[in-house]
């Protein structure tokens, strides 16, 4: 079956720490994103990727890195310089950019201890 | 501003109490509508896609309309399965990107 995978599901950081989220997926989409969602807030777009070893910034890229070495993945890296990571974060795939229909993977949740 | 206001904010039915759920949006040109279903801790999951006003889409007891102000997602005699939260997103001409609303969060009862 084609889908979108996160792992963890669940990730609890340390401050100070910088910790990686990883999204795969094999619906051969070019595009890939990061979203965030708090509660009683819409997705706010974190980065986004249209093809392999491009990406940009999204609404809230501050303290966020990303990289797109293969078509099948796009991790983000959640740093230090992230005041308030704690959050739900989803990542999301399409055939073009912002042109069709987003796919979400399941989640993983960031607790910052 | 492009904006994206769902409403209600929750919604509690009684199984088989039919009602509906409003999306309306304020951007500069329509390219498209999507709604998404989302269970507590899970990703969304697609639903409809809707490209011009007058357009409806249904998949079992859920129906997607489109105006020229806002989107409804109709649900008929819904079922307790049916409890999630439903977000509407639009794809507005002249952004990069698509609206999230904040959802509505809805609950069936047995």
């Amino acid at each position: 079956d084609g889908g979108i995978t996160q792992s963890p599901k669940y990730l609890f950081r340390k401050e100070g720490q910088n910790v990686t989220l990883s999204c795969e997926q094999n619906l051969n989409h070019d595009a890939m994103y990061w979203y965030r969602q708090d509660p009683g807030q819409g997705l706010r777009l974190i980065y986004y990727s249209q093809i392999v070893n491009d990406f940009q910034k999204g609404d809230i890229a501050e303290g966020y890195s990303v990289s797109r070495e293969k078509k099948e993945s796009f991790p983000l890296t959640v740093t230090s310089a992230q005041k308030n990571p704690t959050a739900f974060y989803l990542c999301a795939s399409s055939r073009g950019l912002f042109t069709d229909t987003q796919y979400f993977g399941p989640g993983t949740r960031l607790t910052v201890l | 501003e492009d904006q994206v206001t769902q409403s209600p904010e929750a919604l509690r039915l009684q199984e088989g109490e039919s009602s509906s759920l409003n999306c309306s949006y304020t951007v500069s040109g329509l390219r498209g509508l999507f709604w998404y279903r989302q269970d507590p801790g899970k990703g969304p999951e697609f639903l409809f896609t809707l490209y011009s006003a007058g357009e409806e889409k249904e998949k079992e007891r859920l129906k997607a309309t489109l105006t020229k102000k806002e989107s409804f997602l109709h649900i008929t005699a819904p079922k307790p399965e049916d409890s999630a939260t439903y977000l509407c997103a639009v794809w507005a001409s002249g952004t990069y990107k698509y609206i999230f609303g904040t959802g509505t969060r809805l609950k069936v009862l047995a």
